[in-house]
């Protein structure tokens, strides 16, 4: 499967531990997004990197959220110090952004975060 | 920043018949809109998008209309079928800005 692929794909943690996710692009593509995916609603955007740099972070994304993109390839998304509000769908997309495309967003499957 | 509103929320037709979703925006500057289709427990893709430049655009029986003037764009799905019922998402992007603000989705149910 040549799509987004990210893992894992459900976490169940305890309020106060800390979790990581990992997305793996589309591997041409030089954009990666992380959204958030609450039930009933659109993805919020969370942040975006352009190969390894990141350049924008939303005012959704307290302190307690770091991400990366170390090599401009794969990307993880590191929550500390969970809350039960952190409880979501964690979707990462990539895209190819040049001259003559669109810049389709494709999306993982997502990693379902459950915060006890 | 960007402002997406879909209506209505959910939406329920007889297998064949017609479905249009409206989508509003509230930056002028937006100039891509696209449409995404998330099955349950799926991820969201991409069926058909609209750059600023053009009125209308059709797949199959997929069709996006956009009004500029109005700021808001429509997807119509014409002889519904089962595996059309999923969620839709519009989303828009303003100029010179990189990323996709979304709505919060329209449920599209499709009664055989």
């Amino acid at each position: 499967d040549t799509g987004v692929s990210q893992n894992p794909r459900h976490k169940i943690t305890k309020r106060g531990q800390n979790v990581t996710f990992r997305c793996d692009p589309i591997s041409e593509h030089n954009r990666l997004y992380w959204y958030r995916q609450t039930l009933g609603q659109g993805p919020e955007f969370l942040t975006y990197f352009q190969n390894e740099a990141q350049l924008e972070k939303s005012r959704l994304l307290s302190d307690r959220f770091s991400a990366e993109r170390p090599k401009g390839s794969f990307s993880t998304l590191e929550i500390q110090r969970t809350e039960q509000g952190d409880s979501a769908m964690y979707l990462c997309a990539s895209s190819l952004i040049g001259s003559q495309n669109t810049g389709e967003l494709f999306f993982g499957e997502g990693s379902r975060l459950t915060v006890l | 920043g960007e402002n997406v509103e879909q209506h209505p929320s959910t939406l329920s037709v007889q297998e064949g018949d017609s479905a249009v979703i409206k989508c509003t925006y509230s930056d002028s500057a937006s100039n891509y809109f696209p449409w995404y289709k998330q099955e349950l427990g799926k991820r969201p893709q991409l069926i058909i998008d609209i750059r600023s430049n053009v009125g209308e655009k059709k797949d199959q029986r997929i069709a996006v209309t956009l009004n500029k003037t109005a700021k808001h764009f429509s997807l119509h799905i014409t002889e519904t079928q089962p595996e059309d019922s999923a969620v839709y998402f519009c989303a828009a992007i303003p100029y010179g800005n990189n990323r996709l603000a979304f709505g919060k989705g329209n449920q599209v149910v499709v009664i055989p």
